[in-house]
């Protein structure tokens, strides 16, 4: 069964610092995706970033990065000169291919203080 | 373009009755998929339905159903409903196109469905 941990509920970071949000997932497919979703308080599930389990380079979008490290199943995101817009929770979540569900972590809420 | 969309925002009903949400995917998307996201439980899977047929359910009770209309928009319905059917249900579409593997869930606002 597909696992996603994500072990820190809550950080705080100083505006314009670098932050890297923890995901380590567990899954016995070869054949998997990874996604990083951002929540603010509105409620809506903002998709933030994708990574697929054959990529041979980390992704990256704008000032988000996924720092896949395939070997210890672990999948960060690394949030750089972060912004007051960038509050919310974000949540780690994966799905292996042929099953169409998203399996979510209980994800980190990160507060930017200025 | 159009992101996902969910009627109504806000939904209050008393145990017993049946609630009924509403989702609108993204045009050209032909998936779609209910999460659950209650208080202390996290996101769950609800549904998937493509191409008008239900694909998978999570662990859920049957009086949690939908279905699909033929322009790809979907229906939950919530039956006999009880006080811990309180939370944000969301909506999610995707092309549907997982041997791809790059097949993204886009979300809703999500509706809030509380039960008194």
């Amino acid at each position: 069964a597909q696992k996603i941990t994500q072990t820190q509920p809550g950080m705080f970071v100083q505006e314009k610092e670098a932050v890297t949000l923890d995901c380590t997932y567990d899954t016995s497919d070869p054949s998997y995706g990874l996604f990083w979703y951002k929540q603010p308080s509105s409620g809506e599930m903002i998709f933030l970033i994708y990574q697929g389990s054959y990529d041979q380079q980390n992704a990256t979008e704008g000032r988000y990065s996924l720092n896949f490290q395939k070997a210890r199943k672990s999948a960060n995101l690394v949030i750089s000169a972060s912004q007051l817009g960038d509050s919310a929770m974000y949540f780690c979540a994966m799905r292996d291919f042929g099953n169409e569900k998203l399996t979510f972590g209980t994800g980190t809420r990160l507060t930017i203080i200025p | 373009e159009a992101g996902v969309t969910q009627s109504p925002t806000h939904l209050i009903k008393t145990r017993g009755q049946q609630a009924t949400l509403r989702c609108s995917p993204i045009s050209g998307h032909t998936s779609v998929y209910w999460y659950q996201q209650a208080l202390g439980l996290g996101l769950q899977f609800l549904l998937w339905y493509d191409e008008g047929e239900e694909r998978n359910r999570g662990n859920f009770p049957p009086r949690f159903s939908g279905r699909q209309f033929p322009n790809y928009s979907s229906e939950l319905n919530v039956n006999a409903l009880e006080l811990e059917d309180s939370a944000l249900y969301l909506c999610a579409s995707s092309l549907g196109d997982s041997v791809l593997g790059t097949d993204t869930q886009y979300f809703g606002p999500g509706t809030r469905l509380t039960v008194l």
